[in-house]
């Protein structure tokens, strides 16, 4: 079943720009993931939050959580064409180490 | 550079002819997973390895089977492949110590499954 939603589904934005892209859960995590995904290629690990962390930085990379709205947003700093990819936000809930991904969002970044 | 390899990148089956997709990994990671993602959708998990143990996930077909003959090997077989299982299919590894995940899983680049 499908535990995050992402908002929006596509992106598109000029290089430099920063992106945003938003995510929402459904039920209570133990920590909450961005993956980033090239077309045709496996995912990446970019960050990960921890239930008891608002806010986290990595290089460009910006993630805050928010356990009461149950959301998470990732923000990406002064964006490069190689940044164009599809964004995941994954979820771990209960004692176990089992991560459900939300519907992602397709990031277009235009030189 | 320790990583997990999916072989084959590209895999073109018949309609009903058993296939197996493998995935090695040299992170030594204790958990195995392996993912289906259909066009422009999420990653939907199929079933994971806790060490020898295997767990399947309650919607995923008795079409879909997995071998672990070790720790750093994991097949994913697709006994009679249908048009609907074209697909591509992730393995994943993480590394549990009994505290939760403390870091993200680590991604093989995928087979590209085809059905013909």
């Amino acid at each position: 079943s499908q535990q995050g939603e992402e908002d929006p589904q596509a992106l598109s934005i000029q290089e430099g720009e920063n992106a945003t892209m938003n995510c929402s859960y459904k039920t209570s995590i133990n920590n909450l993931q961005w993956y980033r995904q090239n077309s045709g290629r496996g995912l990446v690990h970019l960050i990960l939050i921890r239930s008891n962390e608002r806010e986290k930085h990595s290089g460009r990379l910006r993630v805050t959580l928010d356990t009461s709205k149950k959301s998470s947003s990732l923000l990406i700093t002064a964006s490069r064409a190689a940044d164009t990819a599809s964004y995941f936000c994954a979820t771990t809930t209960g004692g176990y180490q089992k991560v459900t991904f939300g519907t992602g969002t397709k990031l277009q970044v235009i030189p | 550079d320790a990583m997990v390899i999916q072989n084959p990148r590209y895999q073109v089956t018949q309609f009903g002819k058993p296939v197996t997709l493998s995935c090695s990994q040299t992170l030594n990671h204790n958990v195995m997973y392996w993912y289906q993602q259909k066009s422009s959708q999420a990653p939907k998990l199929l079933f994971h390895y806790y060490d020898k143990d295997f767990n399947n996930e309650a919607d995923t077909p008795d079409n879909f089977q997995s071998r672990r003959p070790n720790t750093s090997f994991c097949f994913l077989d697709i006994r009679s492949p249908g048009l609907g299982d074209a697909a591509m299919y992730l393995c994943a590894t993480s590394r549990d110590t009994g505290q939760g995940l403390h870091y993200g899983y680590t991604f093989g680049s995928g087979t590209r499954l085809t059905v013909v």
